[in-house]
């Protein structure tokens, strides 16, 4: 149980393009999820968090206009880089928080690497 | 304010040996703790988590941590290194509601294991 999904697993796109990343929760509803970065060799950076059927929290130095977060089910966030450019090429992560779970457990998805060139 | 810090980025062993990586933690009031895996381009596993019950909480793979409130640690540890083992491992903290259920991370530990 506890699986989160992340769709696509890798893309690469030209600048100035947008991308979106779909995160779902297969098993469970989640009524929170959060939004990751990692650089290489970094630890993870949280971006937002984002709450069924209300706008996303982001983070100090997280340009909200840039990085669109979508939470409109229980079980799917999306996160849209919009006019992606070299400097968003990063790995993505995606994670999902249980309702009703206590003890601010995170399930995480496999990551998206983007590439923008 | 919470913070995380990993001594070591990088810590290699002997197969069969014991792993110990180091975590310690702040945190304003009592945290939840918890030590992740991450394989290369995957996500994160969970190992284990300390939830204020036991302080010394064992996970899975083999692995277990200790939560000392006097030391402000956290350190995870097996006894017994595995091939599998090989990974990347952070260690995170959270304090609930308070800060929006959201989790730091450290900077996390590279484990390399040598046959």
């Amino acid at each position: 149980g506890a699986v989160v999904s992340q769709h696509p697993s890798w893309v690469i796109c030209k600048s100035g393009t947008s991308v979106k990343i779909e995160c779902r929760s297969l098993d469970f509803q989640a009524t929170t999820m959060f939004w990751y970065r990692q650089f290489p060799k970094q630890s993870l950076m949280l971006m937002a968090t984002s709450n069924e059927g209300s706008k996303a929290t982001y983070e100090q130095g997280v340009e909200k206009d840039k990085f669109l977060i979508n939470h409109a089910s229980l079980t799917l966030s999306t996160l849209t880089v919009t006019s992606a450019h070299p400097e968003d090429s990063s790995f993505y992560i995606c994670s999902a928080r249980a309702s009703g779970r206590t003890y601010n457990e995170q399930f995480f998805g496999p990551g998206t690497r983007l590439t923008v060139l | 304010a919470q913070s995380v810090t990993q001594l070591g980025s990088h810590v290699s062993v002997s197969e069969g040996a014991l792993v110990l990586l180091r975590c310690n933690y702040s945190s304003s009031v009592p945290p939840y703790l918890f030590w992740y895996v991450q394989y290369p381009n995957q996500g994160l596993q969970l190992l284990l988590k300390y939830t204020s019950a036991a302080t010394l909480v064992k996970g899975i793979n083999g692995f277990e941590a200790e939560f000392k409130k006097s030391e402000t640690s956290f350190h995870l540890t097996k006894p017994s290194a595995h091939m599998s083992d090989a990974a990347e491992y952070f260690c995170a903290v959270s304090d609930g509601v308070e800060y929006g259920n959201k989790l730091v991370f450290g900077a996390g530990t590279i484990l390399r294991v040598k046959s």
